[in-house]
């Protein structure tokens, strides 16, 4: 399974647009790029999925390169209660469950 | 969606005694299901996958005599943490395949606390 590297902390004002990056390098051709997001003492939550260019839904856009070696998580106008533990996954789409490797993910503090 | 319920959320055991965890999908079919571990500031550790009807397999360094999975139906995989001690105390959070859209949606976790 595809490592998935991303910053350990990042820190916001609410309001402000917050975009985490995750590099793949050894992303397979047919894996799709996943975020989760968890919160204390909860399992985690799906965000968004994409295979390639953008993707957007009613919470968050994701933004994925040509090489797809690497993706953005963009979080806009982020409150507090967004708050939360992020993830990114490479989850291969071969019609049968595969195991997810989580890595470090991203621990964003939003404050006033 | 989908959903899946764990449960309990939070329980509390005295060292030496057993915990079953339950982890239902309520609206969907899962054949395979997941089972994690994590501890406080440390992301999700695999510690074995749950398959309906067979027996589970386990990451390199989880002890299966120690952590029972049963997967009896197609909505219900239970995790049972025998003769637990202190150090088992952790989350655990189980995790669903939906075959039907290729989905992994996660319970809401249990938190152990062996005493």
């Amino acid at each position: 399974l595809a490592k998935t590297t991303q910053p350990i902390s990042m820190d916001s004002y609410e309001g402000q647009e917050v975009n985490i990056t995750c590099s793949h390098n050894n992303i397979a051709t047919n894996d799709y790029i996943t975020w989760y997001q968890q919160f204390p003492s909860q399992g985690p939550r799906f965000i968004i999925q994409g295979y390639k260019t953008k993707v957007t839904n009613e919470v968050a856009s994701l933004f994925i390169p040509a090489d797809r070696k690497s993706s953005t998580l963009s979080l806009p106008r982020v409150s507090l209660s967004d708050t939360a533990v992020y993830y990114c996954l490479v989850v291969p789409n071969t019609g049968t469950a595969s195991k997810l490797t989580f890595g470090t993910g991203t621990r964003l503090q939003v404050t006033l | 969606g989908a959903v899946v319920s764990q449960h309990p959320s939070r329980v509390i055991c005295k060292s030496g005694t057993s915990v079953k965890i339950e982890c239902r999908s309520l609206d969907f079919q899962a054949t395979t299901m997941f089972w994690y571990r994590q501890f406080p500031k440390q992301s999700l550790m695999l510690m074995a996958t749950s398959n309906e009807g067979s027996k589970a397999t386990y990451e390199q360094g989880v002890e299966k005599d120690k952590f029972l999975i049963n997967h009896a139906s197609l909505t219900l995989s239970t995790l049972t943490v025998t003769s637990a001690h202190p150090e088992d105390s952790s989350f655990y959070i189980c995790s669903a395949f939906a075959t039907e859209n290729y989905g992994y949606t996660f319970g809401s976790g249990t938190r152990l606390t062996v005493v």
